[in-house]
């Protein structure tokens, strides 16, 4: 079965740390994919890689970056946590196109 | 932009069917349709997907009607554990991003 594990399901910061979040996968996949989730507000894609080395915004990248050096782990880096973005935080890949798989996530509390 | 349109809940008796439509009028020929599903505080799960045929497989069924501009996922026998949000997305070949819209909430009554 692919696996999707995400570093941490729960973690807290505080305002202005530089927090990371690491997913990896173990299935090869090429592409990935970090989300958020928010009561009322659904799943918002933040970034996506379709490669190592390659990334592309998604619909709410603003407060956030992402790393890809190697294909099996991808990397979302919050430079300055502010409260805001407290949320849960979903990892997922997929091949190039197909079947996403996902993590367990991860719930951020900034304090 | 949303691609699908989804009712935003709907209840379904437990052992009964569930049919939980989506409409995709702008879909185009090289796009599947895709079904997830999350069931509270757990990652979203993979259901099932088509292109134009109806599929099966041991979780659902996927109705697509035959100008594609809707489809329907069947649950044949909806079971408590099967209260969730569902997912209906678009996606082509080509297309490296994936994104949600709200989906429906499906809750499952004894």
């Amino acid at each position: 079965d692919v696996k999707v594990t995400q570093s941490s399901r729960y973690l807290v910061k505080r305002t202005g740390e530089k927090v990371f979040l690491e997913c990896v996968q173990d299935m090869d996949h090429e592409n990935m994919f970090w989300y958020r989730q928010d009561p009322g507000l659904g799943l918002r894609l933040i970034y996506f890689s379709y490669d190592v080395k390659m990334k592309e915004k998604g619909d709410i990248p603003e407060g956030y970056s992402v790393s890809r050096e190697k294909k099996e782990r991808f990397s979302l880096i919050l430079e300055s946590a502010s409260t805001n973005q407290t949320s849960m935080y979903l990892c997922a890949s997929s091949l190039r196109t197909g079947k996403a798989f996902f993590g367990q996530g991860t719930r951020l509390t900034v304090v | 932009d949303a691609k699908t349109t989804q009712p935003p809940s709907m209840d379904c008796a437990e052992g009964r069917a569930a049919n939980l439509p989506c409409n995709h009028s702008t879909i185009s020929g090289n796009e599947y349709v895709y079904w997830y599903r999350q069931i509270h505080s757990q990652g979203p799960q993979y259901i099932i997907h088509g292109l134009k045929n109806n599929e099966t497989n041991e979780m659902a069924s996927l109705i697509i009607t035959e100008d594609r501009k809707s489809s329907t996922l069947i649950l044949p026998h909806a079971t408590l554990r099967d209260t969730a949000v569902y997912y209906c997305i678009v996606r082509g070949h080509n297309d490296y991003k994936l994104s949600f819209g709200a989906g429906t909430t499906v809750t499952v009554r004894a």
